[in-house]
């Protein structure tokens, strides 16, 4: 079993459509890390958490710390939304991330 | 604006060559990574440098090596490429995790074909 896990593993929405990808680890963590990656390769951080929830514009995320669980939610999604979402793991008292196989999201007009 | 370069977009090389790739950052970081992603295994750190010198063995360090000569920069060597090495190789700096926990910049991406 992965430390990091996501799901869906593949993800279909209509432009407007509320998203949500789904990230849950085992190991003890410092901050969880959402990214994105459009085709290409390069990758983005979108946010880094380590408890509540965080907002940038249609994108929020969340962390529930005793679940062990994180969600990336999207509003209002776009076709320029569509990419890999990576969530990944900052190991507690390390400098090392573990990442999941990430999320790919087409976003339909 | 934080920048993390990689020396190469798209690398065609032959089995059994040696390959450097190489990564710089601008941002006075301390540590720096290489990782390689795979279809459906998502990113693998290969080895993890965290001052000049030092370095550090991640998930699947066989078949690489790394030099950390200066402060910014940081080179992955396969020392005899081979067919399994085929990926995409990404390159990516942060902070020490001293006091706080960090975010990593990530360099575009060197996808290496070897044939």
């Amino acid at each position: 079993k992965n430390e990091v896990e996501q799901s869906p593993q593949n993800l279909t929405a209509q432009e407007g459509e509320f998203i949500t990808i789904n990230c849950s680890y085992s190991v003890g963590i410092s901050a969880l890390h959402w990214l994105q990656q459009h085709p290409g390769g390069g990758i983005v951080s979108l946010f880094m958490l380590s408890s509540g929830k965080k907002k940038h514009g249609r994108l929020i995320a969340t962390i529930n710390i005793q679940e062990k669980h994180s969600s990336l939610h999207i509003t209002a999604s776009h076709p320029r939304d569509s990419a890999v979402y990576i969530c990944a793991a900052l190991v507690y008292n390390t400098d090392k991330l573990i990442f999941g196989t990430g999320t790919r999201l087409q976003v339909f007009p | 604006d934080v920048k993390v370069t990689q020396s190469s977009r798209y690398l065609v090389k032959r089995t059994g060559e040696k390959v450097f790739l190489e990564c710089v950052q601008d941002m006075d970081h301390e540590n720096m990574f290489w990782y390689r992603q795979d279809p459906g295994l998502g990113l693998r750190l290969i080895y993890f440098s965290y001052d000049v010198k030092m370095k550090e063995k991640g998930d699947i360090p066989e078949g690489y090596s790394v030099s950390r000569e200066k402060k910014e920069r940081f080179s992955l060597i396969l020392e005899s490429a081979s067919t399994n090495q085929t990926s995409m190789y990404l390159c990516a700096s942060s902070l020490a995790t001293g006091t706080g926990a960090y975010e990593q910049y990530f360099g575009p991406g060197t996808r290496l074909t070897v044939t």
